[in-house]
């Protein structure tokens, strides 16, 4: 059963242009959420996060929302640059050790 | 220092040979864990080490073995393995619960079964 789905597979955006990704969950007992990147054949690199409690988090070029009305959260990339190309995975937490993942969105920065 | 390392990279192994895969962290991690991925795949969990003690296994077949031998290592043993068992293998270690969720993964290793 995915708890955590990223309906997009896959992202075009123009280099210097704001990159949007979005996420969705199901588990309401969710109380933290994670974006990942990832480049192939490495290991996923940890970006950004958000508490529950909070309705944005802002690091650098990386902006996450979070709606819990709506049980959605986004990334926001503002600009994009070509080494973002990469791809991305939701994740969410329920103080139990595990993460749950979407099935990621691959994001492509054209020059 | 958000540094986890694994050894080795690459690895290539047949059905009947016994292999071991390395993760270290020098973080102050207390928790750390096995992850398989597949290709275009998210990370699935296989266990969960907290304090050096096993609390998570994902009912992971028992041709996979972890070992947690210090805070800062941990060693997944690898015996009679299918095909169907080549991945990615990811290591990765956070806070214990209560003290901060982020988990930082490790390179991995790329696991060749024939």
């Amino acid at each position: 059963d995915q708890q955590v789905k990223q309906n997009s597979p896959s992202l075009s955006v123009q280099e210097g242009r704001i990159s949007i990704l979005n996420c969705d969950y199901t588990n309401s007992m969710f109380d933290y959420f994670l974006w990942y990147k990832k480049y192939p054949a490495e290991g996923p690199t940890f970006l950004i996060s958000i508490s529950s409690i909070k309705d944005k988090n802002e690091d650098g070029r990386f902006t996450v929302f979070l709606n819990k009305s709506a049980k959605h959260l986004s990334l926001h990339i503002v600009p994009s640059q070509p080494g973002d190309s990469a791809v991305y995975f939701c994740a969410a937490e329920n103080n139990d050790y595990k993460l749950s993942f979407g099935a990621g969105t691959t994001v492509t920065v054209r020059a | 220092d958000t540094e986890v390392t694994q050894t080795p990279k690459h690895l290539v192994m047949g059905m009947t040979n016994k292999k071991s895969l390395k993760c270290e962290q020098h973080m102050g991690h207390r928790a750390m864990y096995w992850y398989k991925q597949k290709a275009k795949k998210p990370p699935e969990l296989m266990f969960v080490y907290s304090y050096e003690k096993l609390s998570i296994n994902e009912s992971v077949p028992s041709r996979f073995s972890p070992e947690c031998p210090n805070s800062s290592l941990l060693n997944l043993h690898l015996h009679a393995l299918q095909p169907e068992d080549s991945a990615l293998y990811l290591c990765a270690s956070s806070h214990p619960i209560g003290q901060g969720y982020e988990q930082y993964f490790g390179p991995g290793t790329r696991l060749t079964v024939t």
